[in-house]
């Protein structure tokens, strides 16, 4: 099983849609989960970290279960411009080895 | 967040060459790191850079590979040595500055071996 798990994608939705991305995550002792945004041909950019009771920024969502180990990410009303690659990211704290693990990615494309 | 400057931001090399990729900081990190991320796939660390000390290598990589420097907190090299095209990909500069937090990333090297 890998260390990080993601829908395969990709994933063709329509402007105004809502998508929902899922990860799961294979270490119980991962502290930390992130989603990034990878444009094509660019750096991955911090989208927004995972808190434990869920966190909301604007269109976007996301929300941690421990006991599933699983993520979530949810876009509402998704525009031409969320079209990208998301990134799913694990921080595994387990003894000494301290390293962010990342999924493959699931890649969106809005179209209008 | 650190703002990260990460240069060349491309290159095309001839086999057998080495190529030394820099990255800078504006401010003091705790962390840098070097991944690799090859056509199609997700990022794979190569090596974590320790201030004034040998670099960790991930399983699969080697120094004499992969050298690395880091001489102060703001400041990492990443040579590819005695490249082959299996070497292609792009290389990304990370920086973190704590064990739970996000990671920062540089623009990318871009690197195609010929």
């Amino acid at each position: 099983r890998k260390e990080v798990e993601q829908d395969p994608g990709p994933f063709n939705v329509p402007e105004g849609a809502t998508v929902a991305f899922n990860c799961t995550y294979s270490n119980s002792a991962s502290q930390s989960f992130f989603w990034y945004r990878q444009d094509c041909r660019k750096e991955p950019k911090l989208l927004m970290s995972v808190y434990s009771s869920g966190n909301e920024d604007g269109r976007f969502t996301a929300q941690l279960n421990r006991a599933s180990q699983y993520i979530s990410l949810l876009i509402r009303d998704s525009k031409l411009s969320d079209s990208a690659t998301y990134l799913c990211v694990v921080n595994t704290n387990a003894g000494n080895n301290r390293k962010l693990i990342w999924g493959l990615g699931t890649s969106l494309a809005v179209n209008p | 967040s650190a703002v990260i400057s990460q240069k060349p931001s491309r290159d095309i090399c001839q086999r057998g060459t080495s190529l030394t990729i820099q990255c800078q900081v504006d401010s003091q990190v705790t962390m840098m790191f070097w991944y690799r991320q090859q056509p199609g796939q997700s990022l794979t660390l190569i090596a974590t850079a320790n201030q004034g000390s040998e670099a960790t290598y991930e399983s699969g990589f080697v120094i004499d590979k992969f050298p690395i420097s880091r001489p102060n907190l703001t400041f990492s090299t990443l040579t590819v040595s005695n490249m082959s095209p299996e070497d292609s990909s792009i290389y990304l500069c990370s920086v973190r500055q704590g064990t739970n937090t996000e990671a920062f990333f540089g623009q990318g090297t871009r690197l195609t071996v010929v």
